[in-house]
This record gives C-alpha cells, sequence and structure tokens, in this order.
C-alpha cells in the first residue's frame, strides 16, 4: 500500500466550476500537509500548507485536513483556465522526508 | 514564498561528460536541500537529502558516485551527474526547506531539464 493515494483524474471542468482534489494517507504520524502546483515543465509551486487538522483559506484555494479519516482535500473556487496544472499533495511527520501523491492532472476548460 | 532558483535550466550533454546543477536559496538559509528526479507524467522520486557541512545521505537505488552532491553552505547545493549516460536524461528538481512559523515548510527550485545524447 502506498503511503499516499492520489487520483491521477485527468480531471476536465468548465472555467468557474469548483474543483475538489483529495489524497488520503495511511501514515497517523504524518503531520504537515501541503499542496503543490506544477505547470508543465516546470517545479512545484506551493499552494497551501497545513499544520494537523483544520482548514486553511487563501483566496480560491480552502485546503482541508481531516486526521481522523487520514484525508486531505483542495478546493478550488471559481477555476480560471490558468488554473490548469498538476496539482500534488504532499505530507510528512516531523523532520522526515516528504511523501507525495501521484499528482492530479486539471484541466479548466474556458 | 521564499524562491529557490536553478541553474542551468536545460542542458544537453554528450554521453560520458558530466553536468553540475546549481541549487540556491535566494532570501532564506535553508536547514536542508533535497534533490528529486522526474518522469513525463510522473510524481517526483527523492534521490537525496543534505545538510550544510554533512555528507548526503542518498535513497535506495541512488549511487552516489554517479550523483555527486555537495552542499556547500546554507544557500547552496550543487547535483553532479557524472559519466552521464541516455539513462540519466531526466528533469531534476531540487528543493529547500525553510523555517517558518507552524513549522518547516519546503520550496521547490524550477528545475533542470538534462538531456544525454
Amino acid at each position: 500500500q502506498k503511503e499516499v493515494e492520489q487520483d491521477p483524474g485527468p480531471l476536465s471542468v468548465p472555467e468557474g466550476a469548483i474543483v475538489s482534489l483529495n489524497c488520503t494517507y495511511s501514515n497517523s504520524a504524518f503531520q504537515y500537509f501541503m499542496w503543490y502546483r506544477q505547470y508543465s515543465r516546470k517545479g512545484p509551486e506551493l499552494l497551501m500548507y497545513t499544520y494537523s487538522s483544520g482548514n486553511k483559506e487563501d483566496g480560491r484555494f480552502t485546503a482541508q485536513v481531516d486526521k481522523s479519516s487520514k484525508y486531505i482535500s483542495l478546493f478550488i473556487r471559481d477555476s480560471q483556465p490558468s488554473d490548469s496544472a498538476t496539482y500534488l499533495c504532499a505530507m510528512r511527520a516531523g523532520a522526515n522526508n516528504l511523501f507525495f501523491g501521484t499528482g492530479t492532472r486539471l484541466t479548466v476548460i474556458p | 514564498g521564499a524562491v529557490v532558483s536553478q541553474h542551468p535550466s536545460w542542458v544537453i550533454c554528450k554521453s560520458g561528460t558530466s553536468v553540475k546543477i546549481e541549487c540556491r536559496s535566494l532570501d532564506f538559509q535553508a536547514t536542508t536541500m533535497f534533490w528529486y528526479r522526474q518522469f513525463p507524467k510522473q510524481s517526483l522520486m527523492l534521490m537525496a537529502t543534505s545538510n550544510e557541512g554533512s555528507k548526503a545521505t542518498y535513497e535506495q537505488g541512488v549511487e552516489k558516485d554517479k550523483f555527486l552532491i555537495n552542499h556547500a553552505s546554507l544557500t547552496l547545493s550543487t547535483l553532479t551527474v557524472t559519466s552521464a549516460h541516455p539513462e540519466d536524461s531526466s528533469f531534476y528538481i531540487c528543493s529547500a526547506r525553510n523555517r517558518a512559523p507552524g513549522g518547516e515548510t519546503q520550496y521547490f527550485g524550477p528545475g533542470t531539464r538534462l538531456l544525454v545524447l
């Protein structure tokens, strides 16, 4: 079983839609949760960073962590064509290495 | 957010030559730096972790004599691919960890695309 599971998609939505991206994990020691956005041929860009459970909002992006269910989500409101990218979830326990999901490819259609 | 730079952004070389890739944290001192490799449409694969002034820790299956990592300072790490071969062609991405309120965050460089002919 992989440490982190993420639906690879691809996911296509019309412009303005609400996008929901999700990851599940098996290691209950994970405490730090991140979402990265990666455009083609570019390095990952940190979008959201959350410690432990709860919600965090930044503009059109909301990250949710449910440690009891070992489930994290990223919501994108009013999606734009510029949001088209691969979204990677990542998490770690303490100072340990990051564990990544496989990434979900998102296309927002104008 | 914090900025991590990489140089060069892309390189083409002949088989058998060595290639050096630089990674710099521009506006923070990195507690730890990482090197990843990414194949098309796949997630990042951790190659090694390095702390300033100490030897890098390599992941299983990564040849330390082939992928030389030097972490000279808190803002600079280099990856040298020695005697490169076509199978080393890949997208190499460095990452640096920064202390931040609530814990350490990790930022990625823009990546270096290596093509070995």
